[in-house]
């Protein structure tokens, strides 16, 4: 079964610093890749997905992602952060054997300090 | 547009008892699901459906039933709660199956006693 980790539980930023939080799945085949965001009292939405095509995917909010195969990789970036991106941010993948079985990772905590 | 809402938003219960949580989207979604979510572990699927009258077990259905009698409604039914049942659930739904597009509603907080 594919599994998704990701490296940090808690990232602590002041406003302006830049952003990557690590993802990485175990699984061979073709996958889809997400990552979702849940803001203070929130439900989740989607923050931005890869299903093929271009490995640097462009978000909502000035987020992108870069899938990187080779690496089993998919890790979030944003080039300055914000007082408004504190949340909690979950990777997910999807493969082509899960039939819409999303699996998540852990969760990052992103706290930003004005 | 209502989206996905789940009810009711909190809940505690003593262990043995039994409850359902509802969940309701509007948007003609066939695929629906039930996730935990538990510090540390991220979202866990219990059940899931990819239409009315189908479901399926994910990867923690232990203790929990669900039924899918209309496109709907996808209600969650713990049958004698416990403890380790404590966690927030999160319904969510998808236009289509194999997107991985997941429309989540607001959650549903249980604490068991």
């Amino acid at each position: 079964a594919q599994s998704v980790s990701q490296h940090n539980h808690h990232v602590i930023l002041s406003e302006a610093a830049s952003l990557e939080l690590g993802c990485n799945y175990s699984y061979g085949g073709t996958v889809n890749l997400f990552w979702y965001v849940q803001y203070p009292g929130q439900h989740l939405q989607l923050l931005l997905k890869y299903f093929s095509g271009d490995p640097l995917v462009k978000g909502i909010k000035g987020f992108e992602a870069e899938f990187i195969k080779s690496k089993f990789s998919f890790n979030l970036r944003k080039p300055s952060v914000q007082w408004s991106d504190t949340a909690e941010y979950f990777c997910a993948v999807l493969t082509r054997t899960s039939y819409g079985k999303l699996t998540f990772g852990q969760g990052t905590i992103l706290t930003v300090h004005p | 547009n209502a989206g996905v809402t789940q009810t009711p938003k909190f809940q505690v219960l003593k262990t043995g008892q039994s409850m359902t949580l509802q969940c309701a989207q509007d948007m003609n979604h066939e695929y629906m699901s039930w996730y935990r979510q538990d510090p540390g572990m991220g979202l866990r699927l219990i059940h899931y459906s990819v239409g009315a009258g189908i479901t399926d077990q994910g990867e923690v259905p232990n203790g929990y039933n669900v039924s899918r009698s209309t496109t709907e409604d996808f209600p969650l039914r713990l049958l004698s709660a416990a403890p380790s049942q404590t966690s927030v659930y999160f319904c969510a739904s998808s236009r289509i199956v194999r997107t991985g597009e997941l429309f989540f509603g607001e959650g549903s907080r249980l604490t068991v006693l």
